[in-house]
């Protein structure tokens, strides 16, 4: 089984809508990442949370919220669903005790018509 | 401003070596990565490089200049498989990974 998952894979939905992916890790590690990956632009961050107590915004969090609800789960919502939110979107783990290597789920590839 | 800077796309051919190159200016340096990614999958760790020097894992080997903010990748022996995209990340004083917007590489028979 897959140490990093994430759902739904794909997803198209219509503006307005809310929306809600999920991530769930295997790995025991307590920090966790949601970035999305557009062509030409490589990845973003949008939150991350290095603990269950944990939050932070990261580089483009607008239009996007998180919830931490164990140290296995981080979710991601778009509140409001706008076209320029459809991208690939990755979860991804690390550990500080190794060099903070990420582990990334496959990918959520979400449309917002 | 962080930024990280690397050769948008590649060409090579199968059975030669290609070296794909990575700049970088971020707020502080506690390591670089390197990951490869097919075309609609996540990233996969190929290599990390803290110290100055060359590191080899097999048919991959990576390369880190602190003073410069200069890494490479290099790829041996090359093969289809290998056709994909290939990400710079550096991890920023605040254990940020900030990511290159990836060299895709083609691989031609």
């Amino acid at each position: 089984d897959a140490d990093v998952t994430q759902t739904p894979r794909n997803r198209i939905t219509k503006t307005g809508k809310r929306i809600m992916l999920e991530c769930s890790q295997t790995k025991g590690h307590d920090r966790m990442y949601w970035y999305r990956q557009d062509p030409g632009l490589g990845l973003r961050l949008i939150y991350y949370s290095f603990d269950v107590k944990d939050i932070n915004k990261g580089e483009i969090s607008d239009g996007y919220s998180v919830s931490r609800q164990a140290q296995a789960k981080f979710s991601l919502s778009l509140e409001s669903a706008i076209p320029n939110q459809t991208a690939l979107y990755f979860c991804a783990t690390s550990d500080p005790s190794d060099h903070n290597e990420q582990f990334f789920g496959p990918g959520t590839r979400l449309t917002v018509l | 401003g962080q930024n990280i800077d690397q050769p948008t796309e590649m060409t090579a051919t199968e059975g030669a070596i290609v070296q794909i190159n990575c700049t970088y200016q971020t707020s502080g340096f506690n390591g670089l990565f390197w990951y490869q990614q097919h075309a609609g999958e996540a990233p996969t760790f190929l290599s990390y490089n803290v110290l100055d020097g060359l590191e080899e894992k097999g048919r991959f080997s990576s390369f880190l200049s602190r003073s410069k903010g200069y890494s490479y990748l290099l790829l041996k022996e090359l093969q289809m498989k290998d056709s994909a995209s290939y990400l710079c990340a550096v991890l920023d004083s605040n254990y940020q990974l900030i990511w290159g917007a990836g060299t895709k590489l083609i691989i031609k028979p």
